[in-house]
This record gives C-alpha cells, sequence and structure tokens, in this order.
C-alpha cells in the first residue's frame, strides 16, 4: 500500500517561500496524480493543486500566481513551492494520491504544520 | 469555481442512530464525481466512499451516499462510536476541485 510522507520547514518568514516534499513509497510515483491540500487549523479543507508524473499541473486559481508544483520521478517524490506567504498561509499541508483525473483522493499524507511567522 | 455547502454544521446524535449529512453544490455536478471524507482529531482526512456508491477499502456498508445534479447525502446508518468525526465532501468534475465546510457529527 502506498505511503505518503510530507517534509519541510514547520516554520516560514512572511514573505519567504515554503517549500515541502512529499515523499511516496510502496509504489511508483508514475502514472498517478499527485495533489497538496491544506487545512488552517481549526478550519475546512482547501484544494492546492494537483501534477501528473509527466508534469502537466492544475492550480487553484487563488494560489497560482504563487504556486510551483513539480515531481521527481527518479526519487519519486513531488515538491510544493509557494511564494510570498503570509500568515494566511498558515496551515496543515497534505499531500494525496489520485489514481487519475476525475477521480476521488484516495491516499493522504499524514500532514505536516507550517506556521508564517517572523 | 463549484461552492459546496455541508449542512448541517453540527449533527448531535446517539450510538445506533442515523445520520444523514448533506451537501449541495452551486452548479450541477455528476455523482461520479463526488467524494466523501471522514476526519478524526488530529489525523488527516480518510476516503469513505465516492461516485455512485464506491467504498474505499476496509468501509463498512452502514456508509452509503445518495443524490444527483445539486444535492448529495451521505448516510450512516448506525453510528458506531468510532463513527463520530467531522465528514467533508468534495467534488472533483472540474479542474478547480473543492471541498464543502464540512459537517461534525458529536456524541448527544
Amino acid at each position: 500500500q502506498v505511503q505518503l510522507q510530507e517534509s519541510g520547514p514547520g516554520l516560514v518568514e512572511p514573505s519567504e517561500t515554503l517549500s515541502l516534499t512529499c515523499n511516496v513509497s510502496g509504489g511508483s510515483i508514475s502514472s498517478y496524480y499527485w495533489s497538496w491540500i491544506r487545512q488552517p487549523p481549526g478550519k475546512g479543507l482547501e484544494w492546492i493543486g494537483y501534477i501528473h508524473y509527466s508534469g502537466s499541473t492544475k492550480y487553484n486559481p487563488a494560489l497560482k500566481s504563487r504556486l510551483t508544483l513539480s515531481v521527481d520521478t527518479p526519487k519519486n517524490q513531488f515538491s510544493l513551492h509557494l511564494s510570498s506567504v503570509t500568515a494566511a498561509d498558515t496551515a496543515v499541508y497534505y499531500c494525496a494520491k489520485k489514481v487519475g483525473f476525475g477521480e476521488p483522493l484516495e491516499y493522504w499524507g499524514r500532514g505536516t504544520l507550517v506556521t508564517v511567522s517572523s | 469555481e463549484i461552492v459546496l455547502t455541508q449542512s448541517p454544521g453540527t449533527l448531535s446524535l446517539s450510538p445506533g442512530e442515523r445520520a444523514t449529512l448533506s451537501c449541495r453544490a452551486s452548479q450541477s455536478i455528476s455523482n461520479s464525481y463526488v467524494g466523501w471524507y471522514q476526519q478524526k482529531p488530529g489525523q488527516a482526512p480518510r476516503l469513505l466512499i465516492y461516485g455512485a456508491s464506491n467504498r474505499a477499502t476496509g468501509i463498512p456498508d452502514r456508509f452509503s451516499v445518495s443524490g444527483s445534479g445539486t444535492d448529495f447525502t451521505l448516510t450512516i446508518s448506525r453510528l458506531e462510536p468510532e463513527d463520530f468525526a467531522v465528514y467533508y465532501c468534495h467534488q472533483f468534475d472540474s479542474s478547480l476541485e473543492t471541498f464543502g465546510q464540512g459537517t461534525k457529527v458529536e456524541i448527544k
């Protein structure tokens, strides 16, 4: 069974770039779609976007100007970079797997809390 | 953007009772592209059921879904102690995926 694990700094300063990596184990990153979702403390879920193993992407328009998703197939991992962060970007960030376009988020990582603060 | 509105915000029920959770979409979507997730405190969401009635691995048959167009329902036939949690609906019909704001099912 595939497992996903997010990693990255837990604290980012305002105006800096938030960078996270999701390591995929128990299966290949190839042939699937890989998503990011976030959840501000005490609030609901927000879809960030996804990347196909081929490199094609879909982004939430609200974040598109600041967001870059990338995939590293040899390392079996994918990454998120969100620039010019503010306190509003403080959240638990989850990575997740979609079997295909038009499919639900089948497997999730445990999530990692990122706090934006000086 | 397709907005999903879940109701009620909180559902207070006793174990053994039936839970009915609603998810209303701002425009019509195919029920094939609606999923439901369960989230417990401190945990990641877990996929429960999606589409017409496709349960994820290990999900018991007390969880079922119905609906079409703009109105979708998750039903838990008889609440077990482990079912008290927050539930989110999710649409992946459009290229911009969205979630509902969640329904908390709490012990009465």
